[in-house]
């Protein structure tokens, strides 16, 4: 059964800090990996989808990398603004076509 | 592009109660999910259908909930009775097919439910 770990579970950083979000996973044998992001009484949005063959994906101040044969993938956040802080959600989809969540990691952004 | 659609957005009941959940997917999606999401917890996948059809309820506590997609396009999610523990925010997604590995799924802003 795929498991999905995410640390820190709780960041705190001041604005204009470059900063990383760690997932990991436990099976390799997956068809992507995807970042999404969950405000307060939100639903969630995906941030950038990394495909298996891929190593990694860019959107504006965001980069994700995936790691697959170690099982890790990173999301870099590029000088910080108070509107990123948001929870953060890592989803692997393994051969079940299913997603498989990590519990989030917390990042709170200050001016 | 309307979104993925969700009522209510907030219930609360009492524990032996009922409560249904609806979700509209957005158009020309054929795969709905419905997730499970407890606080401080990542979404657990309860049910995914595939157009009419179930793909996935190995999650499903089958002996109170159950689910229902009519025509392959709404869908509805049904708790009978509710237990304390069903406490949490419910979550419809939607997607254009489940099986491709660039296939992203769109989420509804959910409902929280409260069982007192």
């Amino acid at each position: 059964k795929q498991e999905v770990t995410q640390i820190p579970a709780a960041l705190s950083v001041p604005e204009g800090e470059n900063l990383v979000l760690n997932c990991s996973f436990t099976d390799s044998a997956i068809y992507n990996l995807q970042w999404f992001r969950q405000d307060p009484g939100k639903g969630l949005t995906s941030l950038l989808l990394i495909q298996s063959s891929q190593r990694e994906q860019t959107s504006g101040r965001l980069n994700a990398s995936l790691d697959k044969s170690s099982g890790r993938s990173t999301l870099y956040i590029a000088a910080s603004q108070p509107g990123d802080s948001a929870t953060y959600l890592c989803a692997v989809k393994d051969s079940g076509y299913a997603l498989n969540f990590g519990k989030g990691t917390s990042l709170l952004v200050t001016p | 592009e309307a979104g993925v659609a969700q009522s209510p957005r907030y219930k609360i009941i009492e524990k032996r109660q009922s409560v249904a959940f609806w979700c509209n997917p957005i158009s020309g999606h054929a795969t709905l999910y419905w997730y499970q999401q407890i606080l401080g917890q990542g979404p657990k996948l309860l049910i995914q259908f595939q157009n009419n059809g179930v793909v996935d309820d190995s999650q499903l506590p089958k002996d109170r909930f159950s689910a229902e997609r009519l025509k392959g396009v709404d869908s509805t999610l049904k708790i009978q009775p509710a237990k304390l523990e069903d406490s949490a925010v419910y979550l419809c997604a939607s997607s254009l097919n489940s099986g491709g590995a660039t296939d992203t799924q769109y989420f509804g802003p959910g409902t929280r439910l409260t069982v007192l």
